[in-house]
């Protein structure tokens, strides 16, 4: 079983709608949880960088872990064309800055 | 990006020559983080650095050494480049571990 499995998609949704991805682990050891955004040929933007259960909202995005169920989830509201990118969970422990990345999900937002 | 610049940008280079990839950061952060990126597997952690001099492995260094005499810069070097370092490589730094920011990247082909 890997560390970290991620839908690679690609995900394809009109624009305005509501768009989930999510991400799965095993490693009991992580506590840090992120979500990174990359557009083509860019590097890595941090979106979202949490390290408890629940929810955390930032503008359209909100960022969903649930520590018990060893998923995290990122959820885009009213989904836009600038929203097209490749979004990486990202998961960390301690204090060494080590992170594991999910493959990265594909998504397109349809005008 | 966070005040982060990699040099070269792009590099085309022959299997068994030395190869220095740089990375300057203007935000006097702490860590430093060499990753690369390739399709299937995602970005993984080569080398990174808690410190001036202080340097650890990740999860691929092998064929890849790091030095950081200064703050602001953090070398990656390949010693011998193989076909197999074909990819890119991006430099990543923060002040506190986890919540790392990322620079452009670099991207390197090994003929």
């Amino acid at each position: 079983q890997k560390e970290v499995e991620q839908d690679p998609g690609p995900l394809s949704v009109p624009e305005g709608a509501i768009v989930s991805l999510n991400c799965t682990y095993s490693n009991s050891a992580f506590q840090y949880f992120m979500w990174y955004r990359q557009y083509s040929r860019k590097g890595p933007e941090l979106l979202m960088y949490t390290y408890s259960s629940g929810n955390k909202e930032d503008g359209r995005f909100t960022a969903q872990v649930d520590k018990s169920s060893k998923y995290i989830s990122l959820f885009i509201r009213d989904s836009q064309p600038s929203d097209s990118a490749t979004y990486l969970c990202a998961f960390g422990s301690g204090n060494t800055g080590k992170l594991i990345f999910g493959q990265g999900t594909t998504l397109q937002v349809k005008p | 990006d966070a005040g982060i610049t990699q040099s070269p940008r792009h590099k085309v280079t022959e299997t068994g020559t030395p190869v220095t990839l740089r990375c300057h950061q203007t935000e006097n952060h702490r860590y430093m983080y060499w990753y690369r990126q390739d399709p299937g597997h995602g970005l993984r952690l080569i080398h990174y650095s808690y410190g001036v001099k202080d340097t650890d492995k990740g999860e691929v260094s092998d064929g890849y050494s790091v030095s950081r005499s200064k703050t602001e810069d953090f070398l990656l070097t390949l010693e011998s480049a193989t076909s197999s370092q074909t990819s890119v490589y991006f430099c990543a730094i923060s002040e506190a571990p986890n919540e790392q920011f990322f620079g452009p990247g670099t991207r390197l082909t090994v003929l």
